[in-house]
């Protein structure tokens, strides 16, 4: 059962517009999100994070914006450019420090930036 | 810092046969977590070692298994290969655990033919 989705496979976006993939959980138990991007060849490297006691996380061109209520989350990324091109994992976890806690992982969507 | 270092980068094998991929965690960290990445499946999680001990195991069989040594490097192993079996497999490593920030190591990529 998954229980991290990301329902759009792909997203195309022109370069210097504002690229947005969204994420939704089914687990209400957890309380720590990631986004991590992939690109060919290569493992994923961790973008940005939130925790649940806060809606918003800021890093440079990337913002994830987190809705519990909705059990949804999505990461911003403002301007695009053509080197953002890649996979992009959102990851969620509950029972952190728990010898039990891992990482769930959406399939992922494809982001292309054209110029 | 070195990275996590996954060997081999690529491998091919034959149905029936078993093969192991190894994993070098950064210096430091004590938690190791292996994945599966199939096209169109996501990540999925195989398990996790931490000061050489599994601590939590995904929905594979028991042909997959794993292994960690005392110096935090881990193995991981799959006998009696099927054709599904091709992947990409990602090590990660993590100071306090599976459920906090991951680094990857830049995957095997086995075909099973």
């Amino acid at each position: 059962d998954q229980q991290v989705k990301q329902n759009s496979p792909s997203l195309s976006v022109q370069e210097g517009r504002i690229s947005i993939l969204n994420c939704d959980y089914t687990n209400s138990m957890f309380d720590y999100f990631l986004w991590y991007k992939k690109y060919p060849a290569e493992g994923p490297t961790f973008l940005i994070s939130i925790s649940s006691i806060k809606d918003k996380n800021e890093d440079g061109r990337f913002t994830v914006f987190l809705n519990k209520s909705a059990k949804h989350l999505s990461l911003h990324i403002v301007p695009s450019q053509p080197g953002d091109s890649a996979v992009y994992f959102c990851a969620a976890s509950g029972n952190r420090g728990s010898t039990l806690g891992r990482l769930y992982f959406g399939r992922g969507t494809q982001l292309t930036v054209w110029p | 810092k070195a990275g996590v270092t996954q060997t081999p980068r690529y491998l091919i094998k034959t149905r029936g046969q078993q093969v192991t991929l190894s994993c070098s965690p950064i210096s430091g960290h004590r938690s190791v977590s292996w994945y599966q990445q199939t096209p169109g499946q996501g990540l999925q999680f195989l398990f996790e070692y931490f000061s050489e001990t599994q601590r939590n195991k995904g929905n594979f069989p028991g042909r997959f298994s794993g292994r960690q040594f005392s110096n935090s490097r881990s193995e991981m192993n799959v006998s009696t290969l099927e054709l599904g079996d091709s992947a990409l497999y990602l090590c990660a490593s993590s100071l306090a655990g599976a459920s906090e920030k991951l680094f990857f190591g830049s995957g095997t990529q086995l075909s099973v033919l």
